[in-house]
């Protein structure tokens, strides 16, 4: 499967503690995009990459969210002192400027 | 800030019955594109249309972009269960790829 990967699919957290996810791009693809969705709604964005670039960071995020993507391929997410409001499905996607392909994303849930 | 109205939010139909979802924004797009997504997964691009009064069919589904980019429809004709899911209009306003999504479509059809 060449489609683009997220792990892990699933985290469940205690309030305070720190996450990590990861997405793998679809290989070829230069840009890749985070974005967070909850329940019903439509992916709210958080942040993108143009190869290891950090082009942009919404607003909307706290300091506590942190992004990299080292060597322009694989992206991690990093979520410090996670709170219950963090509760939701984040979702990777890549692109080469077209259309997004989007991962599964991965669910979290904060107690 | 660029914002993406969808309506309804919220549509329940008996198996052969045609449906309209619209997407609409006070700017004008760059691109826009539909996705269907599936509950636990990320959402799955069904089309993107470019030019203001185009036109793309897939199979049952119609989409249509406004003359001046600022607005699309989605119409299914003669649904069916498997077409239930959560669809997604997202615009690209800037041409940069980062998309600004709608609240999203959800669709039952009931057979």
């Amino acid at each position: 499967d060449t489609g683009v990967s997220q792990n892990p699919r699933h985290k469940i957290t205690k309030r305070g503690q720190n996450v990590t996810f990861r997405c793998d791009p679809i290989s070829e693809h230069n840009r890749l995009y985070w974005y967070r969705q909850t329940l019903g709604q439509g992916p709210e964005f958080l942040t993108y990459f143009q190869n290891e670039a950090q082009l942009e960071k919404s607003r909307l995020l706290s300091d506590r969210f942190s992004a990299e993507r080292p060597k322009g391929s694989f992206s991690t997410l990093e979520i410090q002192r996670t709170e219950q409001g963090d509760s939701a499905m984040y979702l990777c996607a890549s692109s080469l400027g077209g259309a997004l392909y989007f991962g599964p994303g991965t669910r979290l849930l904060v107690l | 800030t660029q914002l993406l109205e969808q309506s309804p939010q919220f549509l329940s139909i008996q198996e052969g019955e045609n449906l309209t979802v619209y997407c609409n924004s006070s700017s004008v797009f760059s691109s826009l594109q539909w996705y269907r997504q599936e509950p636990g997964e990320g959402p799955v691009l069904l089309v993107t249309v470019v030019t203001g009064g185009e036109v793309k069919k897939l199979k049952r589904l119609t989409f249509q972009f406004g003359d001046a980019r600022k607005d699309s429809s989605l119409h299914i004709t003669a649904a069916q269960p498997g077409d239930t899911g959560l669809y997604l209009c997202a615009g690209d306003f800037r041409g940069t790829g980062k998309l600004i999504f709608g609240q999203g479509t959800t669709l039952q059809v009931k057979p």
